[in-house]
């Protein structure tokens, strides 16, 4: 149980388009789900929380007008980068949180999706 | 601001040997600490919880202490198996998840 798909894995796109990543809880309601993005050989770095309903809570740093959440269900989550240029070029990775109760925060990732703008 | 310190990136082991890898973090101790396993290019999966009044946690091969007061989490593998090489997170639990850089772990047969 408590599978999140992430898509797609990989994408290629040039400079000045969007990009749209989706995730979805497969087996489980995630009334939250969280955006990372990670560089090589570095931490995940939390850009966002996505809750179901309302708007996106950004961390500092992080432009909400580049990067969109939209948490339209239950179940599905997605993130658009728009506008990417090749410093947005990373790996970007979705959770969802699966509350156990007082164990709230054990978070269940997505594959990863692979950005490479040229 | 939260800092976590995984005290290597990088640890060789032969097959059959403890692995063991430290997480040592600043400021603010979290109610629950979190280990997870991310293999190269995929997302991270959930290992081990460890609440802050537990000072050991065992799940099969796999061993977790936290010492508040030294501020820091030790993650044991024994056994250790060439499948066990991967990298390892820890992540603390403050509200949201503080994800260290992991340490890549390398077990040889």
């Amino acid at each position: 149980g408590a599978v999140v798909s992430q898509h797609p894995s990989w994408v290629i796109c040039k400079s000045g388009t969007s990009v749209k990543i989706e995730c979805r809880s497969l087996d489980f309601q995630a009334t939250t789900m969280f955006w990372y993005r990670q560089f090589p050989k570095q931490s995940l770095m939390l850009m966002a929380t996505s809750n179901e309903g309302s708007k996106a809570t950004y961390e500092q740093g992080v432009e909400k007008d580049k990067f969109l959440i939209n948490h339209a269900s239950l179940t599905l989550s997605t993130l658009t980068v728009t506008s990417a240029h090749p410093e947005d070029s990373s790996f970007y990775i979705c959770s969802a949180a699966l509350d156990r109760g007082k164990a709230k925060n054990i978070q269940y990732f997505g594959a990863g999706t692979r950005l490479s703008v040229l | 601001s939260q800092k976590i310190e995984q005290n290597s990136e990088a640890l060789n082991i032969q097959e059959g040997k403890t692995a063991t890898l430290t997480c040592n973090y600043t400021n603010y101790s979290p109610a629950y600490l979190q280990w997870y396993r991310q293999d190269p290019g995929r997302g991270p999966v959930f290992l081990l919880l460890i609440r802050e009044n537990e000072k050991e946690k065992r799940k099969e091969r796999l061993k977790v202490t936290f010492d508040t007061t030294l501020k820091q989490s030790l993650f044991h593998i024994t056994a250790s198996q060439p499948a066990d090489s991967a990298t390892y997170l820890c992540a603390l639990d403050l509200g949201r998840l503080y994800f260290g850089r992991g340490t890549q772990l390398t077990v040889w047969p």
